[in-house]
């Protein structure tokens, strides 16, 4: 099993619409869950970062936390164009005896105009 | 404040021949990451730094990968001899002491023919 998931994409959505971006993990010892966007051919950028269960807005992007579930997810509200990126996952885990982070697959977004 | 700091931005090899890659974290930041990333995955970790100590290198391929941060600040990361499947994008990454939020230098992208 893999320890986070995500749904590979590609998701289209409208401009102006919400694109709903989900994330599933396996180490219920997590702590920290982290957003993620990554651009074609650039490096990954920290967008959200999220704690506690329950959701964080921050613009217009809301992250949302359910540790019972073990899912994470991010809503983009109004989507731009310019949101169509990839969309990293990221969960903490000891797994490797260190705090480490690891990284879903992404999900790719296209925003249609 | 500054970014991390990668050189070179691509690197282009013959398999068997060496490479190294250089890091710069952002100032202040004690822990270093490095993460390779192949076309169409997520980040994979290879190594993290605490100050110059090694905290967790079980993912890194120890036959041919090596990495260094003598003085607690920059960083190296060397492959010797490379492979094929060794063409990714290698990341830097930093973050401040007991904090998940990890920000990515631009990358390496190196290509093994």
């Amino acid at each position: 099993q893999k320890e986070v998931e995500q749904n590979s994409g590609p998701l289209s959505v409208p401009e102006g619409a919400i694109a709903s971006l989900n994330c599933t993990y396996s180490d219920r010892g997590s702590q920290s869950f982290f957003w993620y966007r990554q651009y074609s051919g650039k490096s990954p950028e920290l967008i959200m970062s999220i704690y506690s269960n329950g959701d964080k807005e921050d613009g217009r992007f809301t992250a949302q936390l359910n540790k019972a579930s073990q899912y994470v997810s991010l809503l983009i509200r109004d989507s731009q164009p310019s949101d169509s990126a990839t969309y990293l996952c990221a969960v903490n885990s000891y797994q490797t005896g260190a705090n480490n982070l690891f990284f879903g697959t992404g999900t790719r977004l296209t925003v249609i105009p | 404040e500054a970014g991390v700091a990668q050189s070179p931005r691509y690197k282009i090899i013959e398999k068997r021949q060496s490479v190294a890659f250089w890091c710069n974290p952002i100032s202040g930041h004690a822990t270093l990451y490095w993460y390779q990333q192949i076309l169409g995955q997520g980040p994979k970790l290879l190594i993290q730094f605490q100050n110059n100590g090694v905290v967790d290198d079980s993912q890194l391929p120890k036959d041919r990968f090596s990495a260094e941060r003598l003085k607690g600040v920059d960083s190296t990361l060397k492959i010797q001899p490379a492979k094929l499947e060794d063409s990714a994008v290698y990341l830097c990454a930093s973050s401040k002491p007991s904090y998940n939020e990890q920000f990515f230098g631009p990358g390496t992208r190196l290509t093994v023919l």
